[in-house]
């Protein structure tokens, strides 16, 4: 069973829009946490922000901001007034205490484009 | 170095050939993890290295890759006879230690073709 869902595969949008990544989990643990990464054509993951399950205070940092609802198993990320550096894939990953170490399961991905 | 650093950036390789892949983690990163991600597709754990041992190797796919990190740091990913279905990037990470829900910095990968 998939334990990280990003049902968006592409999404296109042009620079100065906001754009939201929908992240939607299945885990059986109460204590998880929940990872977003970016990946820039140069390959590497840039690691974006960490979430633990007991903590569904909202964040942002600059541009983005992240949504987390357990009620619903959601952590979308959103990008305020996008720039077309912030193209990139863009995954969202969960840690679960099964594994009892930082094992990371990951979505598939959001592939981002931001037109100028 | 700054970040983990892998090498060779890219492989071409013939099947049935033997690749090595090698990982420098981040300097004083205890737990060191090798992922690998297909085209389209978000990275799949392999194994993870705490110190010396493979921690967990759940996820090598058969006993056609191993891995070893003889000394706890430098990490080298080995592949048998490979197959065009081996073709994949290779990623590393490490984190600082291996407990659950630590950050894992990942580097830019190894971009492996067999041809």
């Amino acid at each position: 069973a998939q334990k990280v869902t990003q049902a968006q595969t592409e999404i296109s949008v042009v620079e100065k829009e906001d754009v939201t990544l929908d992240c939607v989990y299945e885990t059986r643990d109460t204590t998880y946490y929940l990872f977003w990464y970016k990946q820039p054509p140069s390959g590497e993951l840039v690691f974006l922000i960490r979430r633990n399950s007991f903590d569904e205070q909202n964040e942002i940092s600059g541009r983005y901001s992240w949504n987390f609802q357990k009620s619903t198993s959601s952590f979308n990320f959103t990008i305020t007034a996008s720039q077309v550096v912030d193209s990139a894939v863009y995954f969202c990953a969960l840690s679960e205490t099964t594994g009892a170490n930082s094992k990371l399961t990951f979505g598939k991905g959001i592939t981002l484009s931001v037109r100028p | 170095g700054a970040g983990v650093s892998q090498t060779p950036s890219n492989k071409v390789t013939e099947k049935g050939k033997y690749v090595e892949l090698r990982c420098d983690p981040i300097s004083g990163h205890t737990a060191l993890y090798w992922y690998r991600q297909s085209l389209g597709q978000g990275p799949e754990f392999l194994i993870y290295f705490q110190g010396t041992g493979a921690a967990d190797d759940s996820g090598l796919p058969n006993d056609r890759f191993f891995a070893v990190r003889p000394e706890g740091s430098v990490s080298t990913l080995k592949i048998q006879r490979t197959e065009r279905g081996d073709s994949a990037v290779y990623l590393c990470a490490s984190s600082l230690s291996g407990g659950f829900g630590n950050t894992i910095y990942f580097g830019e990968g190894s971009w492996l073709t067999v041809v």
